[in-house]
């Protein structure tokens, strides 16, 4: 298996563009997570899915974020518009099981907003 | 819901000394505690777990203890050498409404000097 696959590695936008970051999961993983990290706050959960349905968005900062996994094989991360603060690096991860059992993480995607 | 704290933030042993790193949770409920290394500009790998139906775990230089009554766990490297040198981070799963989810502490950098 070749992993949990995100796409950009590096994304670099000016502030008030829209920013789309994918990722892949492992194929029958049921579980996927959306992390943001930085050096300040950390890994920091933005939002999981359980068999593509949202569960807890409680993370996400506010309305500019929205994430979407349309099926089990797909989901994206979107910020519309991005600000400077956006920057982080952006971590999807995958599991069979959920909480209970451990994750993959993705490569990450970097995302600078200048 | 489910809190995760983790001592101390910076670490510095030389090379062949032991490192402990230590991680309490709130929630008694939490049944699964998995350990994470990220060195410098990767991915979060999971390097060992325990369940709570264990006390302690091991794997070549790694161990981990659970104390269940005291709700803490700690990650042990003997023989410490420079390559061990990465951010570890502790988790625990969050129960009820968050049951899917693995909450981390905050990372502990550990740096090997040779």
């Amino acid at each position: 298996d070749a992993g949990v696959i995100q796409s950009p590695r590096h994304e670099v936008t000016e502030m008030g563009q829209e920013v789309t970051l994918r990722c892949k999961p492992i194929s029958g993983h049921d579980y996927l997570f959306w992390y943001r990290q930085t050096m300040m706050r950390g890994l920091e959960l933005l939002i999981y899915f359980n068999n593509n349905v949202p569960i807890d968005d409680s993370g996400m900062p506010e309305d500019r974020f929205s994430a979407k996994m349309p099926n089990a094989s797909f989901s994206t991360l979107k910020i519309q518009p991005s600000e400077p603060r956006d920057s982080a690096v952006y971590f999807c991860a995958s599991s069979l099981g959920g909480g209970g059992y451990g994750y993959t993480f993705g490569s990450g995607t970097r995302l600078t907003v200048v | 819901g489910e809190n995760v704290e983790q001592h101390p933030s910076t670490l510095s042993v030389q090379e062949g000394d032991s490192a402990v790193i230590k991680c309490t949770y709130s929630d008694s409920a939490s049944n699964y505690f998995p350990w994470y290394k990220q060195e410098l500009g990767k991915r979060p790998q999971l390097i060992i777990d325990i369940r709570s139906n264990v006390g302690e775990k091991k794997d070549q230089r790694i161990a981990v203890t659970l104390n269940k009554t005291a709700k803490h766990f700690s990650l042990h490297i003997t023989e410490t050498q420079p390559e061990d040198s990465a951010v570890y981070f502790c988790a625990a799963n969050g129960y009820g409404g968050s049951q899917g989810n693995l909450i981390f502490g905050k990372g502990t950098k550990l740096s090997v000097k040779p």
